[in-house]
């Protein structure tokens, strides 16, 4: 079935630094890449959506200059946190879709749980 | 704008005991309603997806949801429950599903499920 790699699992980083999180389809074209962010014992909240090869879109109350997202292949998308503070502290998570694909519907990346000292 | 309502975050059972995770949504339009399962740190796992076919659907782990427009209700159940099931559920909902575009999933929030001895 459809797959979904997102890389690290865990990070640990300094206030005040980037931190990049992958996500790769490695057996599956995904066109369409949603970032959700989970804080515990909480639901999903997506922050954006990113297509192949345009800007992403980002929901209300999200820092597009705080949250990079790149989707520059049909592969690969990146969240960036940029000069990440202790509140960015969070388990974020993507998902891919290929729209239309009904028999992947959205496959999910395993996480990424991002601590911030 | 679609939604999802799962009544009670908490949901404790016996070994052996029916489960039921109860899940009622919103649409204006026929909605294609989802279930996932997510372990401690894990990304999410669909257990079963409704996309207007049959209105009981079967999906992993023994698991299964009826969708009930006239109740607006997409309940999950197990009759049995193990051990192996404890976890965090979310029922989620989609928009159109519409040939090219990528459609946002919208996520309850939560009902984590504890199995006792």
């Amino acid at each position: 079935g459809a797959v979904v790699s997102q890389h690290p699992s865990r990070v640990i980083c300094k206030s005040g630094t980037s931190v990049k999180i992958e996500c790769r389809s490695l057996d599956f074209q995904a066109t369409t890449m949603f970032w959700y962010r989970q804080f515990p014992k909480k639901s999903l909240m997506l922050m954006a959506t990113s297509n192949e090869g345009s800007k992403a879109t980002y929901e209300q109350g999200v820092e597009k200059d705080k949250f990079l997202i790149n989707h520059a292949s049909l592969t690969l998308s990146t969240l960036t946190v940029t000069s990440a503070h202790p509140e960015d502290s969070s388990f974020y998570i993507c998902s891919a879709q290929t729209p239309g694909q009904r028999r992947y519907g959205y496959t999910f990346g395993s996480g990424t749980r991002l601590t911030v000292v | 704008a679609q939604s999802v309502t799962q009544l009670g975050s908490h949901v404790s059972v016996s070994e052996g005991a029916l489960v039921l995770l109860r899940c009622n949504y919103s649409s204006s339009v026929p909605p294609y309603l989802f279930w996932y399962v997510q372990y401690p740190n894990q990304g999410l796992q669909l257990l079963l997806k409704y996309t207007s076919a049959a209105t009981l659907v079967k999906g992993i782990n023994g698991f299964e949801a009826e969708f009930k427009k006239s109740e607006t209700s997409f309940h999950l159940t197990k009759p049995s429950a193990h051990m192996s099931d404890a976890a965090e559920y979310f029922c989620a909902v989609s928009d159109d599903w519409s040939p090219g575009t990528a459609s946002k999933l919208t996520f309850g929030t939560g009902t984590r499920l504890q199995v006792t001895l």
